[in-house]
């Protein structure tokens, strides 16, 4: 059975403070991993990496996939008050094309 | 704003009731997707339609059903409701039959008193 475990479950830093979010898995058969930011609502795309080892950089986000220890990291240097958000590690399934999900970070960021 | 809408935005009945979420996905997309997030489960991944057929089942009770119409909306029937089932809604959508990335709708939050 596919797991996803995400850590730390909830943080809260100062503004300009650097955060490392971890997601590790055992997850079979899947196509990339994904990475969203939840606000309220509606979870937004953010990250799409398929290889190991490949850093894709957004500003000031910035996330690794490491398919040999089995993990993803996505940092996020210099946090904003914007940046508070659940943070989503996500798995699209070669199989049976469903997404599975992480429990999520929950990452509060004050001023 | 995704382009995906669903309504309602918050729904409140009883026990043994029935509902009907509505979603209406980004114009184009042929891919719906139907998830159910709660507190102590996380998203979950209930359905999946590609242009009016089902493409993928999660873990969908039988008391729910959905369809996708041919003008691409969908719609999930929650029925004999339980306490369980408050939970937030969401309906996602995507261009292909695979869900690199999907765009989510705001949701539906569902109460069941």
């Amino acid at each position: 059975e596919d797991k996803v475990v995400q850590s730390p479950l909830s943080l809260v830093v100062h503004e300009g403070d650097t955060v490392t979010l971890n997601c590790s898995y055992e997850v079979t058969n899947f196509r990339s991993l994904l990475w969203y930011k939840q606000e309220k609502k509606a979870p937004t795309f953010l990250f799409m990496l398929t290889s190991s080892g490949i850093e894709k950089k957004s500003g000031r986000l910035s996330s690794i996939l490491d398919k040999k220890e089995l993990f993803s990291i996505l940092n996020i240097t210099a946090t904003q008050t914007g940046d508070s958000a659940v943070y989503l590690c996500a798995f699209p399934k070669t199989s049976y094309d469903k997404v599975i999900f992480g429990p999520g970070t929950s990452l509060s960021v004050i001023p | 704003d995704s382009g995906v809408t669903q309504t309602p935005k918050h729904l409140i009945t009883a026990t043994g009731q029935r509902v009907t979420l509505r979603c209406s996905p980004r114009s184009g997309d042929l891919s719906v997707y139907w998830y159910q997030q709660s507190l102590d489960q996380g998203l979950q991944f209930l359905i999946q339609y590609y242009n009016g057929e089902e493409r993928a089942k999660g873990n969908i009770l039988e008391r729910f059903s959905a369809q996708q119409f041919p003008d691409l909306h969908s719609e999930l029937n929650l029925s004999s409701l339980e306490l369980g089932d408050s939970a937030l809604y969401f309906c996602a959508s995507s261009g292909t039959v695979t869900s690199e990335k999907l765009f989510f709708g705001s949701g539906t939050q569902l109460s069941v008193l």
